[in-house]
């Protein structure tokens, strides 16, 4: 099992739909995870921490199913400025925390 | 807000060549990283620094890297003899002892 999977997509969705994309990790022993936002060619940004069993940010939900080792984040309302590359990311449990990302879950949010 | 800062934004040099990648991370953070992106692929973890030493690397990390943080603001990286499979983007981030990560915008590295 890869240690962090998403589907890579890409989710072509009209502006106001919800979108929800998926991630599932290998390690049980990570307790916190978060979802970042790429644009073409730029930086990750942090779009989300999860920590415990969800999160919600606006049109942003970020739910975690531990037993299942598996996250989501779902957007309400979608937005032509919301397509990018959503990245599952897992902070590896070590003490210094290096960050495994997920190859991304591309969206494309058309007029 | 504070940030990152990667130095130069792009950088074309000829297989076999050094190069130098530039970051000044944030201040007051402790904990120094770069990672890759070869374009279409994911972020890599390639290496992390702590208390002016490597703290972690990964297989990526051969022995043409180096990392440095020579006067306690910049902190580089060096890769002696470039491949072309080296082509990618470099970020650099840092992060704080109970501060998340903030990356850099990136090096784009071109190898010819």
């Amino acid at each position: 099992r890869k240690e962090v999977e998403q589907d890579p997509g890409p989710f072509n969705v009209p502006e106001g739909a919800t979108v929800a994309f998926n991630c599932t990790y290998s390690n049980s022993a990570s307790q916190s995870f978060f979802w970042y936002r790429q644009d073409c060619r730029k930086e990750p940004k942090l779009l989300m921490s999860v920590y415990s069993s969800g999160n919600e940010d606006g049109r942003f939900t970020a739910q975690l199913n531990r037993a299942s080792q598996y996250i989501s984040l779902l957007i309400r309302d979608s937005k032509l400025s919301d397509s990018a590359t959503y990245l599952c990311v897992v902070p590896f449990s070590g003490g210094y925390n290096k960050l495994i990302f997920g190859a991304g879950t591309r969206l494309a949010v058309h007029p | 807000e504070p940030e990152v800062t990667q130095t130069p934004s792009h950088q074309v040099t000829q297989m076999g060549q050094e190069v130098i990648l530039r970051c000044v991370p944030i201040s007051n953070h402790l904990y120094f990283y770069w990672y890759r992106q070869i374009l279409g692929q994911k972020v890599e973890f390639l290496v992390s620094f702590y208390n002016n030493e490597i703290s972690e690397k990964s297989e990526i990390f051969d022995d043409q890297f180096s990392v440095e943080r020579p006067d306690g603001s910049n902190f580089t990286l060096k890769i002696r003899s470039t491949k072309l499979e080296d082509s990618a983007m470099y970020f650099c981030a840092s992060r704080g002892d109970r501060v998340g990560y903030t990356f850099g915008s990136g090096t784009r590295l071109t190898v010819v």
